[in-house]
């Protein structure tokens, strides 16, 4: 069956810090996958999209790796500040439809 | 900025009664979803719309039905509510794909207790 894996223990960092969170998938060959932001109560927000042929995308201080062969993704967030505390959600496509894992906790401390 | 809208943010509802959650997008998105949360879970896809009059079943089995009527209407409906229902419900609809900016936008949600 398919799966996808993110770090289960939350992370806590220092701020300036930087926070590396780790999404692992078995039986998909995703053509995207997506990062998302999830704040306590709220819907997530969606931060990056990097496509199969894709090794690497920044935004801002932001930066996502996609491994197809190792099956994974890396999601970095450099000099990390309070407001990035959440929860940070990865998500695979598959014919516009997307799954996702249940999220990793962020939380940066001052 | 929510450019698409759920209500009511939270409900509480007694077993057996009938409710409809709303969704609503002004972005002119195809697609829309529907998605079910639990606390610290993950997100299950319950039902989807790849345009009007189209309305498929998602991952998760769920006794709810949806209509797709109208390009920015997507509303869900319980007819008769249970507590195994009590969950947050998120609706998130995405577009064509340009550049690198291409995902979903998802509503805040709704909470929903059945008591």
């Amino acid at each position: 069956s398919q799966k996808i894996e993110q770090n289960s223990e939350a992370l806590n960092i220092q701020e300036g810090k930087t926070a590396t969170l780790t999404c692992n998938y078995t039986n998909y060959s995703p053509a995207y996958l997506q990062w998302y932001r999830q704040d306590p109560g709220r819907g997530p927000v969606f931060l990056l999209l990097i496509r199969e042929n894709e090794k690497e995308k920044r935004k801002e201080r932001l930066k996502v790796t996609f491994d197809t062969t190792l099956k994974q993704s890396l999601f970095h967030i450099t000099a990390s500040q309070p407001a990035d505390s959440a929860t940070y959600l990865c998500a695979l496509e598959d014919d516009y439809k997307l799954s996702f894992g249940a999220g990793t906790t962020v939380t940066v401390r001052a | 900025e929510a450019d698409i809208y759920q209500t009511p943010r939270y409900l509480v509802i007694g077993t057996g009664k009938k409710i409809t959650l709303e969704c609503s997008q002004t972005m002119g998105h195809d697609k829309m979803y529907w998605y079910q949360q639990d606390p610290g879970m993950e997100l299950h896809l319950i039902h989807y719309s790849y345009g009007v009059n189209s309305t498929e079943k998602g991952d998760l089995s769920s006794e709810s039905t949806v209509s797709r009527i109208r390009t920015e209407h997507f509303p869900l409906t319980l007819e008769s509510a249970r507590p195994s229902h009590t969950s947050q419900y998120l609706c998130a609809s995405s577009g064509m794909r340009t550049g690198n900016n291409y995902g979903y936008t998802f509503g805040s949600g709704t909470r929903l207790t059945v008591v």
